[in-house]
């Protein structure tokens, strides 16, 4: 059983450009949390979403960030127009349907803007 | 939510054992305690969950008063695989559907030869 899988692992984006980190879960997990980590710190959660819902966004940014986790496909977290502080590793996490709430991380994208 | 004060670091060397003490003076009724290690440019992975007393599984031991305020993680006997961060989280119970997880900024741990 594949654990969670991130792509692109290393993503280098120039200021104003656009950021994209496709997460797929752990096969029969419907569960997908998306968190945040500047160097140093601790993680921080940004969003929660079962399949084609938002449960939480509680975390994340009103503007310029987006996640998604449609009915066929991975989850994806957009970052528009990026700055220098969107620099970080983000990592997404997920959990089975119900019942159990261990999250399993990916390896994380380490987002680096110029 | 709970706010938990842990060590910023800690050394070791190969063979001992680590205790890293976790504060959550305001831990609620219905919170468990939950540790996660990392390591570098990895996720975090989930290590051991407890409520009260002692838990103990094949990698750690968790061991929480009475009272509940505080708690102590315990790696047996650590390697050099062992250099993470260990993160002590308080909230809801893994058996429990959906809720963000709540990181501080958790304990190095190096572990030296």
């Amino acid at each position: 059983n594949a654990g969670v899988m991130q792509n692109p692992r290393h993503l280098v984006r120039r200021r104003g450009q656009e950021a994209r980190l496709r997460c797929s879960p752990m096969k029969g997990h419907s569960h997908v949390y998306w968190y945040r980590q500047l160097p140093e710190e601790g993680l921080k959660f940004m969003v929660y979403l079962q399949k084609e819902n938002i449960i939480d966004e509680s975390g994340m940014p009103k503007e310029r960030f987006s996640a998604e986790f449609p009915k066929e496909g991975p989850s994806i977290l957009r970052i528009q127009q990026v700055v220098r502080g969107d620099s970080a590793a983000y990592f997404c996490a997920s959990s089975p349907a119900s019942g159990y709430n261990e999250q399993f991380f990916g390896p994380g994208t380490r987002l680096t803007v110029l | 939510l709970a706010k938990t004060t842990q060590p910023i670091s800690m050394d070791s060397y190969e063979g001992q054992e680590v205790n890293i003490t976790c504060s959550h003076n305001n831990i609620a009724t219905n919170d468990y305690i939950t540790w996660y290690q990392q390591f570098p440019s990895q996720g975090p992975r989930f290590i051991i969950q407890g409520y009260k007393t002692k838990v103990t599984n094949e990698v750690a031991s968790l061991f929480i008063p009475a009272d509940r305020k505080s708690s102590t993680l315990s790696l047996p006997r650590v390697s050099l695989s062992d250099t993470a961060v260990y993160y002590c989280l308080v909230g809801v119970p893994i058996k429990a559907a959906g809720n963000k997880l709540t990181f501080g900024g958790g304990t190095r741990v190096l572990v030296k030869p």
